[in-house]
């Protein structure tokens, strides 16, 4: 079965530092690969996805992520992070074919201070 | 505006009772699904249906039973036999198994 590990659970910054949250899945074959966030008091929304092409891609909010197929790893990146980007982020993996349904990594909690 | 409801935001039962969540979208989306989000341990896959009629377990479905008789609307029954049911209960569809996820505003449920 496939997993999505996020190793950081808790992470604090301070505004216009740099931001990269790991993610790492144990799938071979073919996935597709999401980045979801989910602000304090809201739903879940997409930040950014990835299913084939440039391994770069770019989501809102100046996100992006970078998925290197080798280390089976999809990392998310912020340049400079501001307070309004306090919230938890959560690595998805879905394969593309057999069971399609989204698996989540446990979350990364991101504090920003001002 | 096209959306998933979750119904009710809040609800509480006493142990033993089984009880019904609703899920409803008129996203015109093929699939659908129910999580169950833990602290810490993310979002966990219950069950999802890919088409009207049919429905597959996730990683966590004992204790659980759904229904997809019709297309825009995915129940969720928490049973008696689920051993931890306390936990927040998020429904999310997609226009197809690939496709990004609309997620619900949840339901919390406490069973005391």
């Amino acid at each position: 079965a496939q997993s999505v590990s996020q190793h950081n659970h808790h992470v604090i910054l301070s505004e216009a530092a740099s931001l990269e949250l790991g993610c790492n899945y144990s799938y071979g074959g073919t996935v597709n690969l999401f980045w979801y966030v989910q602000y304090p008091g809201q739903h879940l929304q997409l930040l950014l996805k990835y299913f084939s092409g440039d391994p770069l891609v770019k989501g809102i909010k100046g996100f992006e992520a970078e998925f290197i197929k080798s280390k089976f790893s999809f990392n998310l990146r912020k340049p400079s992070v501001q307070w309004s980007d306090t919230a938890e982020y959560f690595c998805a993996v879905n394969q593309d074919t057999g069971r399609r349904a989204l698996t989540f990594g446990s979350g990364t909690r991101l504090q920003v201070q001002p | 505006d096209g959306g998933i409801t979750q119904s009710p935001k809040y609800l509480f039962r006493k142990e033993g009772q089984n009880v019904t969540l609703s899920c409803e979208q008129n996203l015109n989306h093929d699939a659908m699904y129910w999580y169950r989000q833990d602290p810490g341990q993310g979002l966990r896959l219950i069950y999802y249906s890919q088409i009207v009629n049919d429905f597959q377990k996730g990683d966590i479905a004992e204790g659980y039973s759904v229904s997809r008789e019709k297309k825009e609307s995915f129940p969720l029954t928490v049973t008696s036999a689920q051993k931890n049911p306390t936990a927040f209960y998020l429904c999310a569809s997609s226009q197809q198994a690939s496709s990004p996820l609309h997620f619900g505003n949840g339901t919390r449920l406490t069973v005391t």
